[in-house]
């Protein structure tokens, strides 16, 4: 079992410009979450797909926006970058409406010039 | 607004110590509590989750308790040893089974050998 995997690992953009993330949930899981990291701090809910819809979205605004497939795997999309948006983004999944743990990726470090 | 505190901020202990992290939250209401592992620029792995209803889990060198009445949960590590220097972070789940999870800031843990 492979886990949950993101990719990028590591990615530089520029201001202004649009990033692409991806993220394959843990083999059973369905309901797959993101999360933005800054340095030196918890991180921070930004959304939550099952059924390929977003169900549960946290304190971002619209230039966030994702998508789940119908194999579960996601991609959070992030436009007109900013300076503020350099963090590490993770992903985690769970089965939709359980009580388990989260599985978390081991994240994409993403850093806005 | 739930808030979740966690001190101290950073941790420096010789190896063998028994030590304590500390977790408080202001909104008791809370579905239930993670503990997590965060190596540098890594993922997060899940150490013990706690049930609203329970009061403590074990595992292995671990113990997590909880206290709904006082807002506050203490992650306890026996005999500490280097390879335990990490982050550590506390996740509380207001939200039931979509698991949404609102982080503290961590407490960098050293273990010196």
């Amino acid at each position: 079992d492979a886990g949950v995997t993101q990719s990028p690992t590591h990615l530089i953009k520029t201001r202004g410009q649009q990033v692409t993330l991806r993220c394959s949930p843990k083999s059973g899981h369905d309901t797959v979450s993101w999360y933005q990291q800054a340095l030196g701090q918890g991180p921070q809910f930004i959304f939550q797909y099952y059924e390929e819809e977003e169900r549960q979205r946290g304190n971002f605004p619209d230039r966030f926006s994702g998508h789940q497939f119908p194999n579960y795997s996601s991609e959070l999309n992030v436009n007109a970058l900013l300076l503020g948006d350099s963090a590490l983004y993770l992903c985690a999944s769970s089965p939709t409406h359980t009580n388990e743990k989260l599985f978390f990726g081991s994240g994409t470090q993403l850093s806005v010039l | 607004k739930q808030e979740v505190t966690q001190i101290p901020a950073a941790l420096s202990v010789p190896e063998g110590e028994n030590l304590v992290l500390n977790c408080s939250f202001t909104d008791s209401a809370i579905y239930n509590l993670q503990w997590f592992r965060q190596d540098p620029g890594k993922g997060l792995t899940s150490l013990l989750l706690i049930q609203s209803s329970q009061r403590e889990q074990t595992s292995g060198r671990l113990n997590a308790s909880l206290d709904k009445s006082s807002g506050r949960s203490t992650l306890y590590i026996a005999a500490s040893q280097p390879g335990d220097s990490a982050t550590y972070l506390c996740a509380l789940n207001y939200g039931g089974a979509t698991n949404k999870l609102i982080f503290g800031t961590g407490t960098l843990l050293a273990v010196q050998p």
